[in-house]
C-alpha cells in the first residue's frame, strides 16, 4: 500500500514550457485535490475531484488544468508556465468515514522550478 | 467562508520544554479541525482531529490539542520537546455539508516552524 504518489519530485522549467504532474492513490479514495504550498502561505487549493468524472476549482486555479483519469489518478497540468508558478504541489487523496468525517492523506509533493 | 490563523511563523523551545503552537479559526459552521507535520523534504503527515467528539483531542508522538468553541481556538501542545519534534505544523479547518457529497474543502493556516534547541 504505497498511499499517495507523486510523479515527478522535482523539475525545473522555463517560462511557458508545459508539463503535467501526476499523481495516484492506492486507497480507493473517492475524492483528490492538488495543493500549492508556499511559503508563508500554508497550502492553497488548487482544483479538486470530488469523485471519478468531477473537478472543480479550489482558491488558486488560474493557469492551471486538471484531469481524474479514474479513480486512482488525478493530473495536474501547466499549459504555459510562469515564474509565479515556483512551489511546492502536493496532491491529497480522501474518503468520507462516517457522515462528517473525512481525512486527507497527503503525497511526497513536487517541487518545482520555473525560470 | 472559513480560515485559519496560526499565531507565530516561528517557534523555539528547548529540549523537554513545553510546546505550544496556536491556532485559531473562524467558520460559519460547526468546523472540523486538523493538525498536520511537515518534516524537511516530505508530505503532511496527519498528527490529531477534532469532529465534534471529545475537545481534548490526543495524536501520534505525544501531541494533543483542545477544541475551545468560546475562544475559537484549537492550540497544539506536547509536554516535553524532543529534537525529532522539529517540524513545520499546520493547523485546518474544514466543515461538510452532509448534504453534499463533494470532497471537504481545507482550508490552512500559514503553518508555524518548530525549532528545538538542545
Amino acid at each position: 500500500n504505497a498511499g499517495v504518489t507523486q510523479t515527478p519530485k522535482f523539475q525545473v522549467l522555463k517560462t511557458g514550457q508545459s508539463m503535467t504532474l501526476q499523481c495516484a492513490q492506492d486507497m480507493n479514495h473517492n475524492s483528490m485535490y492538488w495543493y500549492r504550498q508556499d511559503p508563508g502561505m500554508g497550502l492553497r487549493l488548487i482544483y479538486y475531484s470530488a469523485s471519478e468524472g468531477t473537478t472543480d476549482k479550489g482558491e488558486v486555479p488560474n493557469g492551471y488544468n486538471v484531469s481524474r483519469l479514474n479513480k486512482r489518478e488525478f493530473s495536474l497540468r501547466l499549459e504555459s508556465a510562469a515564474p509565479s508558478q515556483t512551489s511546492v504541489y502536493f496532491c491529497a487523496s480522501s474518503i468520507r468515514q462516517g457522515m462528517y468525517q473525512e481525512t486527507q492523506y497527503f503525497g511526497p509533493g513536487t517541487r518545482l522550478l520555473v525560470l | 467562508a472559513q480560515s485559519v490563523t496560526q499565531l507565530g511563523s516561528h517557534v523555539s523551545v528547548s529540549e523537554g520544554a513545553l510546546v505550544l503552537l496556536r491556532c485559531n479559526y473562524s467558520s460559519s459552521v460547526p468546523p472540523y479541525l486538523f493538525w498536520y507535520v511537515q518534516y524537511p523534504n516530505q508530505g503532511l503527515q496527519l498528527l490529531l482531529k477534532y469532529t465534534s467528539a471529545a475537545t481534548l483531542v490526543k495524536g501520534i508522538n505525544g501531541f494533543e490539542a483542545e477544541f475551545k468553541k468560546s475562544e475559537t481556538s484549537f492550540h497544539l501542545t506536547k509536554p516535553s520537546a524532543h529534537m525529532s519534534d522539529a517540524a513545520e505544523y499546520f493547523c485546518a479547518v474544514t466543515s461538510i455539508d452532509p448534504y453534499n457529497n463533494a470532497g471537504n474543502m481545507l482550508t490552512f493556516g500559514g503553518g508555524t516552524r518548530l525549532m528545538v534547541k538542545p
